[in-house]
């Protein structure tokens, strides 16, 4: 399977715990996006990478939360001190450059209890 | 910031009957992308529109891009149950680099 890959799919975690998900883009797809989606609400943005560099963070990413490409490959999206509201759907994304289409992995559903 | 909106929300319809979905964006996009997502599953590509007026067709399913490149439409033709899921777009653009969906519709077929 040559997709986006996430792990885990899924996640249960209780307040004040850290999390960390992984995300497997297409092979070479310079740009990789996450974004956290809610029931009934379409994908937010978080932040992107340019091969390795992250460019952009969305407000909505607070200090509880940091990414990382070291290689320019795989990402890591990891959420230090959970809250309730953390609990949502995480969606990594890849596309070849900038404005290509953008292929969506399977997600990561995290819970915070 | 930019915005995509996307109308309406819900739409109910029985297997057979057409279907459409407006999507507006508050500024101009370089292009825009659809995505379909079942329950349960995640967005699943299905065009990007790129040049003002362009439409293209998928069988059943015809995308519009707006010829001020700020909005576009989605119709599906005899709607069948497995066209059930929600319908997002997804508005690009190249001032801020980044892929700003709607709310999504969520279509449901009664047979």
């Amino acid at each position: 399977d040559t997709g986006v890959s996430q792990d885990p799919r899924h996640k249960i975690t209780k307040r004040g715990q850290n999390v960390t998900f992984r995300c497997d883009p297409i092979s070479e797809h310079n740009r990789l996006y996450w974004y956290r989606q809610t029931l009934g609400q379409g994908p937010e943005f978080l932040t992107y990478f340019q091969n390795e560099a992250q460019l952009e963070k969305s407000r909505l990413l607070s200090d509880r939360f940091s990414a990382e490409r070291p290689k320019g490959s795989f990402s890591t999206l990891e959420i230090q001190r959970t809250e309730q509201g953390d609990s949502a759907m995480y969606l990594c994304a890849s596309s070849l450059t900038w404005a290509d289409t953008q292929y969506f992995g399977p997600g990561t559903r995290l819970t915070v209890l | 910031g930019q915005q995509v909106m996307q109308i309406p929300q819900y739409q109910h319809v029985q297997e057979g009957e057409d279907f459409t979905t407006y999507c507006n964006s508050s500024t101009t996009l370089s292009n825009i992308q659809w995505y379909k997502q079942r329950p349960g599953g995640h967005p699943v590509f299905l065009v990007q529109l790129v040049k003002s007026g362009e439409v293209k067709k998928q069988k059943r399913l015809t995308f519009q891009f707006g010829e001020a490149k700020k909005n576009s439409s989605l119709h599906i033709t005899a709607t069948q149950t497995t066209d059930v899921g929600t319908y997002f777009c997804a508005g690009f653009s190249s001032n801020t680099g980044k892929l700003i969906f709607g709310q999504g519709t969520t279509l449901q077929v009664k047979p």
